[in-house]
């Protein structure tokens, strides 16, 4: 139980468009969805949260008009970078969490996105 | 100082041997907790979670939480060359909704 699926794993993407990762909760309803970003050999950067329905909560530092999130449903979430550039190829992660969910398993991530800006 | 310590190793260890990883954190309002393990370029998968003082067995695991020194450990029993990965410790205040705080990571490398 408790799996969260995110979708593509790979993106490559010409600097100066936009690129959409999706995080979707397969078997549970995510309340609460994470998004994180990881540089190599480093830990997890949480860059916002989202409630469904409602407008993310970004981290300090974190450019909201770069970064959109949208959590329209409580099975998906997805996070556009805008505008790409180079410096933001990294690894998108997501994450969801509900009261049942985490009870039993915790916070669930997703397998993760690996953007490459060219 | 950050909310989370955690060694980052890397540490390397032979086959078969006991693994202990361990983690520090100051915020005292940390319920629940965390230990996810990474293999590179894929997702956090979560091994253990405990919201008690005391320990919690599962398999080769076992996760030790001790709330008085703000102390959190894993240990892993006979690791295995599969086990080298990069474990995570994470923590939280509220069961769920609320974000994770991370450790830094520690790369473990069992070698055969």
């Amino acid at each position: 139980g408790a799996v969260v699926s995110q979708h593509p794993s790979r993106v490559i993407c010409k600097s100066g468009t936009s690129v959409k990762i999706e995080c979707r909760s397969l078997d549970f309803q995510a309340t609460t969805m994470f998004w994180y970003r990881q540089f190599p050999k480093k830990s997890l950067m949480l860059m916002a949260t989202s409630n469904e329905g409602s407008k993310a909560t970004y981290e300090q530092g974190v450019e909201k008009d770069k970064f959109l999130i949208n959590h329209a449903s409580l099975t998906l979430s997805t996070l556009t970078v805008t505008s790409a550039h180079p410096e933001d190829s990294s690894f998108y992660i997501c994450s969801a969490s509900d009261a049942i969910a985490t009870l039993n398993y915790g916070y669930t991530f997703g397998s993760g996105t690996r953007l490459t800006v060219v | 100082q950050k909310e989370v310590e955690q060694d980052p190793g890397p540490l390397s260890v032979p086959e078969g041997a006991i693994v202990s990883l361990n983690c520090t954190y100051s915020n005292s309002a940390f319920q629940y907790f965390m230990w996810y393990r990474q293999y590179s370029r894929k997702g956090p998968e979560l091994l253990m979670y405990t919201y008690s003082s005391g320990n919690k067995e599962d398999g080769r695991f076992t996760a030790q939480v001790d709330k008085s020194s703000k102390y959190i450990s894993l240990f892993i029993r006979d690791s295995q060359p599969s086990d080298s990965a990069t474990y995570l410790c994470a923590m939280t205040v509220t069961q769920y909704g609320n974000k994770l705080v991370f450790g830094a990571g520690t790369i473990l490398r069992v070698k055969s």
